[in-house]
């Protein structure tokens, strides 16, 4: 069984950097595309990026300037980075796997099948 | 972005009945390579990360009870739950992959009558 896990600070400055890391035990990270996903207290579900074990990336356009995610497969671990945060970047923060599907014109991502429970991080000073 | 608008926002449904739930989105989530809808529905519980229940518009993810079933295409898809249970109770979110940056519907919140 595949899990996930998120681990970093739970309080970050304004204008500071969030960094969190994602661990995956029971699964390789030499495969699939491994994604992060926010949601606000009490709000929705927002896509932020996702890399593929090779390192290539797909960020939301929204955050793109912001963001850097990578990843680490002999430590099965991917991270995020997500600069000058201010209280609108409160959220719990979740790791996820995405298998990805094929099609005629290669592999996509998309699909969120394995999530961590999330990791609350408060933006305050 | 494809917007994805969910109604009801809230539901309270009696157990055993029937909950339905809509999603529209702003363009068409249709894939042409294998004529299949980019929609997906996720199931979130208070406290805990969201669990995917059907992707495909109308796949179930295996081990989801077959009491949920999902259908359209095109901009727009449904979410039927038949024979509600009480452990149903949960936020509904659909998803579409059809392009980035992928978007979620608000939410629909489903409750007991």
């Amino acid at each position: 069984q595949v899990q996930l896990q998120e681990s970093g600070p739970g309080l970050v400055k304004p204008s500071e950097t969030l960094s969190l890391t994602c661990t995956v035990s029971g699964g390789s990270t030499s495969s699939y595309y491994w994604t992060w996903i926010r949601q606000p207290p009490g709000k929705g579900l927002e896509w932020i990026g996702c890399i593929y074990y090779t390192g290539s990336t797909n960020y939301n356009p929204s955050l793109k300037s912001r963001i850097t995610i990578s990843i680490d497969t002999s430590k099965n671990q991917f991270s995020l980075k997500l600069s000058s945060v201010t209280a609108a970047d409160t959220a719990v923060y979740y790791c996820a796997r995405d298998p990805g599907f094929f099609d005629s014109s290669g592999y996509h991502p998309g699909l969120f099948d394995y999530w961590g429970q999330g990791a609350l991080v408060t933006v305050s000073s | 972005d494809i917007v994805m608008t969910q109604s009801p926002d809230s539901l309270a449904v009696s157990l055993g009945e029937r909950a339905t739930i809509n999603c529209r989105s702003s363009q068409s989530v249709l894939y042409s390579s294998n004529n299949k809808n980019s929609l997906a529905w996720y199931q979130q519980k208070p406290g805990q990360p969201p669990k995917l229940l059907i992707y495909w518009a109308s796949t179930r993810d295996p081990g989801v009870p077959d009491r949920f079933s999902g259908s359209g295409s095109g901009t727009d898809f449904t979410l039927t739950i038949n024979n509600l249970q009480a452990e149903d109770v949960a936020v509904y979110y659909c998803q579409q992959y059809y392009s980035t940056p992928f978007t979620f519907g608000q939410g629909t919140k489903l409750e007991i009558k």
